[in-house]
């Protein structure tokens, strides 16, 4: 079974604050890519990776950074958390190099910025 | 611009009738489309996707029919069941480029018993 875990299930942070989302994938997956998920707009893509060090902006990049070291872990940078950031984020990853391919999530941290 | 859309937020069924949850997409270079069940505080999990070259593909209780000329996917689950109770994602995906996965609003669906 792939697994995918995030840091943290719940955080709290205040404005202005640099904020990191660690994400870990155990099989050796080469895509991950980070969400979030706000009520009636589903999940929006933020980032996404094809390989180490390599990063791609998704639909809603402004405010966040990524990083990727190792394969196996994703991490999403706050620089300056804002209050609009409060949302429940969540990672995924996905085989790579193939097509048309299934994406597996882990279970997501909420976080709120007060 | 929201390229795929579930136009029902919520949906209520009786245990043991069919439950069907819809999905449209405005994309016609979209060639591959799956579903995904969220329970609260979790992340989405697969269900069932279908690739463009079919109508339809069936996982037990869970089939989920594509219309291309009408941009049109459904999700069918039959018998409902209580654990069926959750929100569900349809999401697209382009035949080139990233695997990225575009995702409609969700269907919230509560299964009564």
């Amino acid at each position: 079974d792939v697994k995918v875990t995030q840091s943290s299930r719940y955080l709290v942070k205040r404005t202005g604050e640099k904020v990191f989302l660690e994400c870990v994938q155990d099989m050796d997956h080469e895509n991950m890519f980070w969400y979030r998920q706000d009520p009636g707009l589903g999940l929006r893509l933020i980032y996404f990776s094809y390989d180490v060090k390599m990063k791609e902006k998704g639909d809603i990049p402004e405010g966040y950074s990524v990083s990727r070291e190792k394969k196996e872990r994703f991490s999403l940078i706050l620089e300056s958390a804002s209050t609009n950031q409060t949302s429940m984020y969540l990672c995924a990853s996905s085989l790579g190099g193939g097509y048309q391919e299934t994406q597996y999530f882990g279970p997501g941290t909420r976080l709120l910025v007060l | 611009d929201q390229q795929v859309k579930q136009n029902s937020p919520s949906l209520s069924v009786q245990e043991g009738r069919i439950s069907i949850l819809n999905c449209d997409y405005t994309n016609s270079m979209f060639d591959y489309f799956l579903w995904y069940k969220k329970y609260p505080a979790e992340g989405p999990t697969f269900l069932i996707s279908i690739s463009s070259i079919k109508d339809k593909n069936e996982d037990g209780r869970f089939t989920v029919f594509l219309n291309k000329s009408a941009k049109h996917l459904s999700l069918h689950i039959v018998p409902s069941q209580p654990g069926d109770s959750a929100v569900y994602f349809c999401a697209a995906s382009l035949i080139q480029g990233a695997q990225k996965l575009v995702f409609g609003q969700g269907t919230r669906l509560t299964i009564n018993p």
